[in-house]
């Protein structure tokens, strides 16, 4: 049981690139967030997904786009990276539907990502 | 919209110091609150949690209680080592999609 898992874990862009992350968790979660981590803040929701197929736009969605093809994967895409976009991304899973507040959210490792 | 004050840092104390990070929220409805603790160079890891009123969450000897009154979670520790040094972040999670909103975080230096 891996948990949940991001790749790459570091990864540098030229301004205009375009990447993909790409998060997985081996638990059958249902839920999944996208966050990004900035120095000296918390982190704030990109996008989400409340079940294989769906995703909906979190507080900070502009620049990013998403997709759960399948229930354990959860892709971010950057389609035209920019300076701003520099950050710390991590993903996290919860185990249950419904969106139980209760349910502990588990984070992956992160991603680091510069663009110059 | 939920929100998340968390003290801002950075604390620095002795070993065996008493710890306390203060952390107060705003929500609708019930949420449920987390502190998570960050090492250098990794993700986040649950600390402890409460979900409702007068809950404590308790875990390595950190404990928060979830007062509704004063809508806080102070996070507070007895006597700190060094190897809790680490950044401290207080979240909640309400009942839309449960969602997260996360303070933002309280580096907490421990010294010999």
């Amino acid at each position: 049981n891996a948990g949940v898992t991001q790749t790459p874990k570091f990864r540098v862009l030229k301004t205009g690139q375009s990447m993909t992350l790409l998060c997985a968790q081996d638990m059958n979660h249902e839920y999944m967030y996208w966050y990004r981590q900035d120095p000296g803040m918390g982190l704030r929701l990109i996008h989400y997904s409340v079940g294989e197929g769906t995703t909906a736009k979190g507080e900070v969605p502009d620049g990013y786009n998403v997709s759960r093809l399948k229930k354990q994967n959860f892709l971010l895409g950057l389609e035209s990276a920019a300076p701003s976009q520099t950050s710390v991304y991590f993903c996290a899973s919860t185990p249950y539907g419904r969106g139980d507040p209760t349910d502990t959210q588990y984070f992956g490792p992160g991603t680091r990502l510069t663009v110059l | 919209g939920d929100s998340v004050t968390q003290m801002e840092g950075p604390v620095t104390l002795s070993e065996e110091a008493f710890l306390t990070i203060n952390c107060t929220y705003t929500a609708t409805g019930y949420p449920s609150l987390f502190w998570y603790v960050q090492y250098p160079g990794e993700g986040l890891q649950l600390l402890l949690k409460a979900t409702k009123a007068d809950d404590k969450g308790s875990n390595k000897g950190f404990e928060a209680t979830y007062r509704k009154e004063t809508t806080s979670f102070h996070l507070e520790k007895g006597s700190v080592q060094v190897s809790d040094s680490a950044v401290y972040f207080c979240a909640l999670r309400g009942t839309n999609a449960g969602k997260s909103t996360f303070g933002d975080g309280t580096t907490l230096t421990v010294k010999p």
